[in-house]
């Protein structure tokens, strides 16, 4: 079965840092591109971060650049959200997904793969 | 960075309904664009990519259309399952993805 698994959510007070973790099984994870994007409450989808299938372009939505950084770790089939310097307007459901793109042709697919989410509360 | 609007924002309909959902784009760009569908508690599920091409397993009453600034999503006849709330999202020359506002699709 396809599957992405989210953990590393919680209550963290403003300023604080979390590291969120995402597992992938049953596809061609080292194949896929890798995001963050979360849904805050009473909001839309927001894309947060991807990184390409090799680690080594990692791309940032300017409401996170300087504060998030998105690794991954193919051998492990996990990608990676540090979070620091948290912030009342971080607090979301933040879901991992996958997509696939072709350089040849620009050409992307969509993401097509979902995890069930892990949610982030910013409080103090 | 590319801004995506959508309209309607709300939607009531009744099962059978033909329905209409359009994302605009503040500039033109490639078709690499895609449609979500997201019900309370769930992840968003992918409906459409390159603008018209259907997902695997996504019934065949959904489809995609336009080009340039301007595209569709279309269910042709709306069942129950189909009471959601459906998004488009771009992703632009510099490798930045946006999501439009989003449409809730609820029955009347």
């Amino acid at each position: 079965e396809v599957q992405l698994a989210e953990s590393g959510g919680g209550l963290v007070q403003p300023g604080q840092s979390v590291r969120l973790s995402c597992t992938a099984s049953g596809f061609a994870f080292s194949g896929y591109h890798l995001n963050w994007v979360r849904l805050a409450p009473g909001k839309g989808l927001e894309w947060i971060s991807s990184i390409s299938s090799n680690g080594d372009d990692k791309y940032y939505a300017d409401s996170v650049k300087g504060r998030f950084s998105i690794s991954r770790d193919n051998a492990k089939k996990s990608v990676f959200l540090q979070m620091d310097d948290l912030r009342a307007e971080d607090t979301a459901l933040y879901y991992c997904a996958g997509h696939y793109f072709n350089y040849v042709g620009y050409y992307y697919y969509g993401m097509d793969v979902w995890g069930q989410g892990t949610t982030v509360t910013v409080s103090s | 960075d590319i801004q995506l609007t959508q309209s309607p924002s709300f939607l009531s309909a009744s099962v059978g309904d033909r329905v209409i959902i359009t994302c605009r784009a503040s500039q033109g760009s490639r078709k690499n664009l895609a449609w979500y569908q997201q019900k309370p508690g769930k992840a968003p599920k992918l409906l459409i990519y390159d603008a018209s091409t259907l997902h695997s397993g996504v019934p065949s009453r959904f489809s995609g259309g336009g080009s340039g600034t301007e595209f569709t999503l279309t269910i042709s006849s709306l069942q129950p399952e189909d009471f959601a709330s459906y998004y488009c999202q771009q992703l632009d020359s510099h490798f930045v993805f946006t999501f439009g506002p989003g449409t809730k699709v609820d029955l009347k």
